[in-house]
This record gives C-alpha cells, sequence and structure tokens, in this order.
C-alpha cells in the first residue's frame, strides 16, 4: 500500500502567489515527517521535518493526523522556490517517499 | 567537511551480472541509506545501516545486499540483474541513528544505472 501519497505531479503558481504542495500519509503508527526538495542540478536536501516545526526559505508544514496530511506551504512564492519537492515518511525502520510534486513559479 | 560522494557516476551493465556501488559517507555520520529511483518516481528506500549494522529494510529482493564499513563508508550489490533494476541509486549519510531515530539525512549525487 502506497504509504505517501503527492496527488499533483506538476504545480505552477505566479510569484507572489500562495503556494500549497499536498502531502497525504498512510500509518498507523507515530509518524515522522519530512519535506525534501531538490532543485535543479542539486541534490536532493531536506526541507523541513515537523518535529522541528521551523520555517525554512519562508515554507512551514503543519501535521494533521486527523486528515493524515502534511501539506507544505508558502505565502508568498518566489522564482527560486521552482523545483521538485518530495514529501517523505519514516516509521522508525523504513523511510517512504512520495512520487513529487514539480512547482513552477512563473514569473 | 566534506560532502557524500558516491561512485561510479554512471555505469553500465548487461542482465545477469552483478554491480557494486560505493558510497563515502559525510564525515561524522555513523548512518547511511540507500534508495533506488527510476524515472520519474521517489525515491525508494532499499536498507539503512548503523554503525555496521543493517537497521532496517524496504520491499527489496535478497539479491541487493549492502555493507557499511568501519569508516562509515558503505557498499551496495545488486546480483542478477534485471532490466527493472535500471535507476539512479542514492545514499544519504546522517549523523547518528539507531532504532526508531531519523536524524536529517544528507544525500549523494547518485549512480546511474542502465542494464543492457
Amino acid at each position: 500500500a502506497q504509504r505517501v501519497t503527492q496527488p499533483e505531479k506538476l504545480l505552477s503558481v505566479f510569484k507572489g502567489a500562495p503556494v500549497e504542495l499536498k502531502c497525504n500519509y498512510s500509518y498507523s503508527g507515530s509518524p515522522e515527517l519530512f519535506w525534501y526538495v531538490q532543485y535543479s542540478r542539486q541534490r536532493l536536501q531536506l526541507l523541513l521535518r515537523h518535529i522541528s516545526r521551523e520555517s525554512i526559505k519562508g515554507f512551514t508544514a503543519d501535521l494533521n493526523k486527523g486528515e493524515t496530511s502534511f501539506h507544505l506551504k508558502k505565502p508568498f512564492a518566489q522564482e527560486e522556490d521552482s523545483a521538485m519537492y518530495y514529501c517523505a515518511l519514516y516509521t522508525g525502520n523504513q523511510f517512504y517517499f512520495g512520487t513529487g510534486t514539480s512547482l513552477t513559479v512563473i514569473p | 567537511e566534506t560532502g557524500v560522494t558516491q561512485s561510479p557516476t554512471h555505469l553500465i551493465k548487461t542482465r545477469g551480472q552483478q554491480v557494486t556501488l560505493r558510497c563515502s559517507s559525510q564525515s561524522g555520520h555513523n548512518t547511511v541509506s540507500w534508495y533506488q529511483q527510476a524515472l520519474g518516481q521517489g525515491p525508494q528506500f532499499i536498507f539503512q545501516y548503523y554503525r555496521e549494522e543493517e537497521n532496517g529494510r524496504g520491499n527489496f529482493p535478497p539479491r541487493f545486499s549492502g555493507l557499511q564499513f568501519p569508516n562509515y563508508s558503505s557498499e551496495l550489490n545488486v546480483n542478477a540483474l534485471e532490466l527493472d533494476d535500471s535507476a539512479l541509486y542514492l545514499c544519504a549519510s546522517s549523523p547518528s541513528g539507531g532504532l526508531g531515530i531519523q536524524e536529517t539525512q544528507y544525500f549523494g549525487p547518485g549512480t546511474r544505472l542502465l542494464v543492457l
């Protein structure tokens, strides 16, 4: 069963517009959730993790256990946010990544 | 401080052959994970090693095996290669681990394997 679902393969928004990348997970235990980002010609890197409760590059993500979601949000998209975003779940001994959402911010 | 490195960058093998991919962890990291990423897909977790012991395994057959060495470098071995094994193989190291503890992973650039 797919553990992490990212329903949008492609997402385009205009610069300055709000952006939300959706992530839903399936796990009965206590999840540990992450967002990873891959900019063009760069390595996959951690953007944020839910236990840190940080805002990184203006992005935030809130874990909603009732809806089993961990959506990534930014109020005002910037061109440099254009990248591939992966939601990931860690279950204590395994990692599960979603299929990714390619975000394009239109100038 | 050097980042995670992987070798080789590209590799071409034929079906049935065996392959070894290598990963050098970031300095001070004692946990390494390996992933397979097919085109257009997210990374799929193969396994994780913590202090030379396997610490978790994804849904991959036993012909995928690994080793972690005392200096925390590691290898991914794949036997009896199949066409579907063609993918980008990523390793990621993290500073600490153990069961149930997952610190930030730092990814390498990957090895692209093509099986003909």
